[in-house]
């Protein structure tokens, strides 16, 4: 069982070049995330998909721009590169429900702007 | 003004004794609460979560929840070095277009020595 399947795994990018990380679930959640995580700073959330057919800004989504192409994928697009998107991005899914439902997490894309 | 606060660490405790790890949170609305292990380098993966005021215990981990004080904590029993990881606190508010969505502290380094 896959769970959640993020590539690329890692990449380096010049700064103004654009770049689209993919994400896909197998769980039939309903709900899907994108964070990026620096040190010192947690989790922090950059667009969400509450279900297919929406998405809504998180805490920091300046710079992206998110595609929930169908219920199992769910990619965040970086059109300019900068530097300060130096980071690594975790996808993660949940199903919904009750507020309890835990998200679960990828093995994260590191991505290193130049 | 941070929604979700964990002291950073590093927390070190000696082998065989209870790590207390400890995180307060801003938003009443909070309904539930969920600790992540992330060793370096990997994703985050589900402790346990909790979301009625007392205890909840699983196996070596005891989740704990004031909502009064605004307060959380994981207890971990037997502390083992395998257990030395980033420890992540979440918050679930479940109203309105939050749904679904967490907020994460910055996360608690645990150390447990031999």
């Amino acid at each position: 069982n896959a769970g959640v399947t993020q590539t690329p795994k890692f990449q380096v990018l010049k700064t103004g070049q654009s770049m689209t990380l993919q994400c896909a679930q197998d769980m039939n959640h309903n709900s899907m995330y994108w964070y990026r995580q620096d040190p010192g700073m947690g989790l922090r959330l950059i667009y969400y998909s509450a279900s297919e057919g929406t998405t809504d800004k998180g805490e920091v989504p300046n710079g992206y721009n998110v595609s929930r192409l169908n219920k199992r994928e769910f990619s965040l697009r970086l059109e300019s590169a900068a530097p300060s998107q130096t980071s690594v991005y975790f996808c993660a899914s949940s199903a919904q429900g009750p507020s309890n439902q835990p998200q679960h997490f990828g093995d994260g894309t590191r991505l290193s702007i130049l | 003004q941070k929604e979700v606060e964990q002291n950073s660490g590093p927390l070190s405790v000696p082998e065989g004794a209870i790590a207390s790890l400890n995180c307060t949170y801003s938003d009443r609305g909070s309904q539930s609460f969920f600790w992540y292990r992330q060793y370096s380098g990997k994703s985050p993966e589900l402790i346990m979560f909790i979301y009625s005021n007392g205890d909840k215990e699983d196996g070596r981990f005891t989740a704990q929840l004031n909502k009064a004080s605004q307060y959380v904590s994981l207890l971990i029993r037997d502390s083992q070095p395998s257990d030395s990881a980033t420890y992540l606190c979440a918050a679930n508010n479940a109203g309105g277009t939050s749904y679904g969505k967490l907020t994460f502290g910055q996360g608690t380094i645990l150390t447990v020595h031999p």
